[in-house]
């Protein structure tokens, strides 16, 4: 079975720092994983995915995310946080193997930037 | 840019009677899911579609809910006889595949409340 956990129900952090929300997951062989962002009373929006190779992804809004194997986590980052990333953000994550389509998603991370 | 729509954006139904939920899913995708969120929280996924059956399903689709692709291009999910507890935000999602990732792209959702 795979599963995604998101430690931290809420992030804040000051306009113009550096942001990280955490994200580890589990799964029996390789993942696929993913960030999306979500705003208030709209759908998820898709920010970056982990394929295979470089750990380190760069998605949409200057986002980025590494994944560390050894640790199982891909973290979002962003070196320079706005008030308008304050969202919800998920972790997800797929399986590689099997032909699996189901996307397992995280609770959820409320980041909030404070001006 | 190509979008997965979904109608009605909110629906409000008497506990005991029949809700459909429709969806258009992006024209050249080939895999299509329900999830739902409740109060904001996790998104909790629901069935894939996939090939004109259902492919996976959780626990919480049971024999009140089913999936239907009536025509080329519209997704719906049928609610037999609601429950208070279906009030929830339904989203569908399209991808294109699920290889190299296979990234799911969401409507915007629709909200039924169920009284």
């Amino acid at each position: 079975a795979q599963s995604v956990a998101q430690p931290e129900d809420q992030v804040n952090v000051a306009e113009g720092n550096p942001l990280t929300v955490k994200c580890t997951y589990s799964v029996s062989g390789n993942p696929y994983l993913f960030w999306y962002v979500q705003y208030p009373n709209r759908g998820l929006q898709f920010l970056l995915k982990y394929i295979t190779g470089d750990n380190l992804v760069k998605g949409s809004y200057g986002f980025e995310a590494e994944f560390n194997k050894s640790q199982t986590s891909f973290h979002l980052k962003k070196p320079s946080a706005l008030v308008s990333d304050s969202a919800l953000y998920f972790c997800a994550v797929r399986e590689r193997s099997g032909g699996y389509q189901k996307v397992t998603f995280g609770t959820g991370t409320k980041l909030q930037v404070i001006p | 840019e190509p979008e997965v729509t979904q109608t009605p954006s909110h629906q409000v139904t008497q506990m005991g009677q029949e809700v459909i939920l429709r969806c258009v899913p992006i024209s050249n995708h080939l895999y299509f899911y329900w999830y739902r969120q409740i109060l904001g929280q996790k998104v909790e996924f629901l069935v894939s579609f996939y090939n004109n059956e259902i492919s996976e399903k959780s626990e919480i689709f049971d024999d009140q809910f089913s999936v239907e692709r009536p025509d080329g291009s519209n997704f719906t999910l049928k609610i037999r006889s609601t429950k208070l507890e279906d009030s929830a935000m339904y989203f569908c999602a399209s991808s294109e595949g699920v290889g190299f990732g296979g990234e799911l792209f969401f409507g915007e959702g629709s909200r039924l409340t169920v009284l």
